[in-house]
């Protein structure tokens, strides 16, 4: 059964505090990880699909890297418009379905 | 690209009704929708997954009865909420993908808050 465990549950930093969320994974073979921000009453947005250890990908302030057991989404000098929940999520190869984290709930403090 | 647009956004209504809600995904195909319910500081919960022209598969649990998923064409899906009652009070996200075997990401609504008096 995939399992993934998101650290920490909540995380505040001032703006401009660069740090890391970490998202571990359990799967039997590995389709694809992704990562999603999610705002108070709103749907999850996507942010990136990682497929295999060693990949990176970047958007803005944001960094998510993949290794065989982790995966860690890097924030750069945060502002206050990145507060928002991070989820992770896997699917394994054979799986419709996406298994999820339970999220890192960011708050940048101005 | 790749926008999914949910309706309504919010609803109302009295406990004994039905209420349908729409998932559309606008620039894509979207061959397998999911339907997810989400409590409040919890992550998502998976109630089914449906494939255009197929019967939905639903998570243990989950009421066929109660949640009757429709999905009859490649951009349009719904998720009808039968004789509601308070205990159904939640919000609800659907999500579309566009490809079953390139691993691609699913696209997610903005949900809808269902709140029954």
């Amino acid at each position: 059964e995939d399992q993934v465990t998101q650290s920490p549950e909540a995380l505040r930093l001032q703006e401009g505090e660069s740090s890391s969320l970490n998202c571990s994974y359990t799967v039997s073979g590995l389709r694809g990880l992704f990562w999603y921000r999610q705002d108070p009453g709103k749907g999850p947005e996507f942010l990136f699909t990682l497929y295999s250890a060693g990949e990176e990908k970047e958007k803005e302030r944001l960094k998510a890297t993949l290794t065989k057991k982790e995966s860690f989404l890097h924030i750069t000098a945060p502002k206050p418009e990145d507060s928002a929940t991070y989820l992770c999520a896997v699917r394994s190869f054979g799986n419709e379905k996406l298994t999820f984290g339970t999220g890192t709930r960011l708050t940048i403090i101005p | 690209g790749a926008v999914v647009s949910q309706h309504p956004s919010w609803v109302i209504c009295k406990s004994g009704t039905s209420v349908k809600i729409e998932c559309r995904s606008l620039d894509f195909q979207a061959t397998t929708m999911f339907w997810y319910r989400q409590f409040p500081k919890q992550s998502l919960m998976l109630m089914a997954t449906s494939n255009e022209g197929s019967k939905a598969t639903y998570e243990q649990g989950v009421e066929k009865d109660k949640f009757l998923i429709n999905h009859a064409s490649l951009t349009l899906s719904t998720l009808t909420v039968t004789s509601a009652h308070p205990e159904d009070s939640s919000f609800y996200i659907c999500s579309a993908r566009g490809d079953r075997e390139l691993g691609q990401p699913q696209h997610f609504g903005d949900g809808t808050r269902l709140s029954i008096l």
